[in-house]
C-alpha cells in the first residue's frame, strides 16, 4: 500500500500571504493526486485533482503541481474561507490513500 | 447531486451496524461509490469501495482494517449504497461519509461527500 506523507502537520499563516503544502508519495502515483479542503464541522471538497486541475467551485489562487512522489498545493493569497484543513490524495492504485493531513491556521 | 447517510448510532464492541447512503441527482449505476470514515479528531481513511458501470460485474474493494468485517454492497434500483458492519471495535468509532467519484467508472477520485453518519462502538 502507498504511504502519502504531508507537511507540516500545522502551517501558520497571516491573511494575504502564501501558502505552501507538501505531499509526498512512497512510490510513484504519476499525476493521480487530489486535494481536498475540509473546513470544521463539513465534509471534505474536491480542490485539485490530476495534480495540477482545479475543480470548478474554487478561485485561481489555489493551485497544484508536482508529479511522481512531490506534490505541492499552492494558495498564493490566504483569505479567511481558507483556513481549513488540506488533504492529499492518491487514487493511482488500489486502495485509494490519504495523506494525514495540514491544517492551516490563522498567524 | 445529493447523498444522504442514514444508520449511524451507538453499538457495543462486537455489535453490528448497517449504513445506507441514498443518492440522487446522477445516473447511480454508474458511478463507483465508496464509504471513507473519519475518527474525531483525526483525518481520512478510505474505508470501502464498489465499482460502478454498467457492464453488470461488481467489484469490491476493502481497507485491510475491515476485511472480513465489513460488507460494501448498493441496490442500483433504489439509488442506495450500504455498508453492513459487524464485529465493530472501539477503533471503528467514527464519521462515515458516502463519496461519489468524479468521472462515470471505478477511478476512487471523489468529487461528492455527503454529510456523514456517526457511528460510536462503546460499552
Amino acid at each position: 500500500e502507498i504511504v502519502m506523507t504531508q507537511s507540516p502537520a500545522t502551517l501558520s499563516v497571516s491573511p494575504g500571504e502564501r501558502a505552501t503544502l507538501s505531499c509526498r508519495a512512497s512510490q510513484s502515483v504519476t499525476i493521480n493526486l487530489a486535494w481536498y479542503q475540509q473546513r470544521p464541522g463539513q465534509a471534505p471538497r474536491l480542490l485539485i485533482y490530476n495534480a495540477a486541475t482545479r475543480a470548478t467551485a474554487f478561485p485561481a489562487r489555489f493551485s497544484g503541481s508536482g508529479s511522481g512522489t512531490e506534490f505541492t498545493l499552492t494558495i498564493s493569497s490566504l483569505q479567511s474561507d481558507d483556513f481549513a484543513v488540506y488533504y492529499c490524495q492518491q487514487y493511482n492504485t488500489w486502495p485509494p490513500v490519504f495523506g494525514g493531513g495540514t491544517k492551516v491556521e490563522i498567524k | 447531486v445529493q447523498l444522504s447517510e442514514s444508520g449511524g448510532g451507538l453499538v457495543q464492541p462486537g455489535g453490528s451496524l448497517r449504513l445506507s447512503c441514498k443518492a440522487s441527482g446522477f445516473t447511480f449505476g454508474s458511478y463507483a461509490m465508496s464509504w471513507v470514515r473519519q475518527a474525531p479528531g483525526k483525518g481520512l481513511e478510505w474505508v470501502s469501495g464498489v465499482s460502478g458501470g454498467g457492464s453488470g460485474d461488481v467489484n469490491t474493494f476493502y481497507a485491510e482494517s475491515v476485511k472480513g468485517r465489513f460488507t460494501i454492497s448498493r441496490d442500483n434500483s433504489q439509488n442506495t449504497l450500504y455498508l453492513q458492519m459487524h464485529s465493530l471495535r472501539v477503533e471503528d468509532t467514527a464519521l462515515y461519509y458516502c463519496a461519489k467519484v468524479l468521472w462515470p467508472g471505478s477511478t476512487p477520485l471523489f468529487l461528492h461527500w455527503g454529510q456523514g453518519a456517526l457511528v460510536a462502538v462503546s460499552s
